[in-house]
């Protein structure tokens, strides 16, 4: 079966400094990975998503991902965090097990905190 | 364009008794749709999901059921709710063609069962 593990539950960054939120991916096959974060209350929102080509992917506020094949991993990072960027984040993998919907399984999330 | 909604936003029942969370998908056809649990303000845990009415496949062994009575609609239900069951419940849906796969969340529903 597909998983990502996430090994930080908190990641702590000063405003205007790089940021990196890290994922590590278990899978069989290529892998179709993915950023997600959240708000407080609020559902998650997509980020980026990496299925084939480049390994660096760019998507949403800034944040891009670096996908590394031979460490398995897809790190999450930002050069410039902003006070904003506070929230919950969540690595996912697609399991191809399912061939006819997109069962996609969540890390344990991190929690970024940007100080001013 | 797609939107989701999900109610109630909060809910707080007593243990045993039923629960109906509904959710609705608008602006396309044959969604895929998923039921999460999120426990504590952390990881999420696949509930249930489906490819199309009537089908519903179970992730994992617990006290809730799912029923998808019209193609954009997905209800999350229990006949006697468990103090375990408390938690952020969020719908989503993804597009039937994988090539674009991206999950759309609801905006969450917080039960507490006392």
């Amino acid at each position: 079966a597909q998983s990502v593990a996430q090994p930080e539950d908190q990641v702590n960054v000063a405003e205007g400094n790089p940021l990196t939120v890290k994922c590590t991916y278990s899978v069989s096959g290529n892998p179709y990975l993915f950023w997600y974060v959240q708000y407080p209350n609020r559902g998650l929102q997509f980020l980026l998503k990496y299925i084939t080509g480049d390994n660096l992917v760019k998507g949403s506020y800034g944040f891009e991902a670096e996908f590394n094949k031979s460490q398995t991993s897809f790190h999450l990072k930002k050069p410039s965090a902003l006070v904003s960027d506070s929230a919950l984040y969540f690595c996912a993998v697609r399991d191809l097990g399912y061939s006819s919907a997109s069962k996609i399984i969540f890390g344990s999330g991190t929690r970024l905190s940007i100080r001013p | 364009s797609q939107t989701i909604h999900q109610w109630p936003a909060t809910l707080v029942q007593p243990v045993g008794s039923p629960l109906s969370l509904e959710c609705t998908v608008e602006g396309t056809s044959n969604p895929n749709l998923y039921w999460y649990r999120q426990a504590a303000g952390r990881g999420l845990q696949l509930l249930f999901y489906s490819v199309g009415i009537g089908q519903i496949s179970s992730e994992v062994p617990q006290n809730l059921s799912a029923s998808r009575p019209q193609d954009r609609q997905f209800i999350l239900s229990s006949k006697k709710l468990l103090l375990s069951d408390s938690g952020f419940y969020l719908c989503a849906w993804s597009p039937p063609d994988r090539r674009n796969e991206k999950l759309f969340f609801g905006s969450g529903t917080q039960l507490s069962v006392l």
